[in-house]
């Protein structure tokens, strides 16, 4: 079964760090292209990061340019996000979710998500 | 513009067809998806690449894509299918951008 799992939320201060997991089963994620996503309590839906497969490409949103990082080991088929400075705003449930192919060859989108790991940011 | 836009609801009688729309500058040149997401849990892929529907998604799920609109189709609506939907769509310059969601009522 294709399976992401997310793992590492919690309640965190402003200006803390929190490191996120996702960890991938059922499919070969070392050939995988994977993004992270969030959703604020009662929102929609933000992209935050992307990352290729072999870690060459990699891109955030601009709402977490310079305080996030993502980051991957194939080896142990596991997706990262180091966040750090986190505010208020960043609150969200945290998904990480695949994406199949390439996104300028069509493939601009996520066919396989996590359930998500909550993420609080408050003092 | 990148900005996607979707009308906050739109309410559906069992068995009929619910219609939901995004709209964004040139977004036809583009490929749109949508994702359906139930109260509590995680999105799923139902239409990718403007009107392909995943393994798994049953045929009433259909999209479209042309011009600046994007649409997400449900023939013969049923209850299961009450949920937020969103369209999503990618280009080299902002990556993926994300509708604000549409919530489908079923009544």
């Amino acid at each position: 079964e294709v399976q992401l799992v997310e793992s590492g939320g919690g309640l965190v201060k402003p200006g803390g760090s929190l490191r996120l997991s996702c960890a991938a089963s059922g499919f070969t994620f070392s050939t995988s292209y994977m993004n992270w996503v969030r959703q604020a309590p009662g929102k929609g839906l933000e992209w935050v990061s992307y990352i290729s497969y072999g870690s060459n490409y990699i891109y955030y949103a601009e709402s977490v340019k310079g305080r996030f990082t993502v980051s991957r080991d194939n080896a142990k088929n596991s997706l990262y996000l180091q966040m750090n400075s986190l505010r208020g705003d960043d609150t969200a449930v945290y998904y990480c979710a695949r994406v199949p192919a390439v996104p300028s060859a069509g493939g601009g989108y996520m066919d396989v998500w996590g359930m998500g790991t909550t993420v609080t940011v408050s003092s | 513009s990148n900005e996607l836009t979707q009308t906050p609801s739109v309410s559906v009688s069992p068995g009929q067809t619910a219609t939901i729309t995004c709209s964004g500058d040139k977004l036809g040149e583009k490929y749109a998806s949508w994702y359906q997401q139930r109260p509590g849990q995680a999105p799923i892929l139902v239409i990718y690449q403007d009107d392909k529907r995943p393994s798994g998604i049953p045929e009433r799920f259909s999209g479209s894509n042309s011009g600046n609109t994007a649409t997400l189709t449900i023939s013969g609506t049923q209850s299961m299918d009450e949920a937020d939907y969103y369209c999503q769509a990618w280009d080299s310059g902002t990556a993926w951008v994300f509708g604000g969601g549409t919530k489908l009522t079923v009544l």
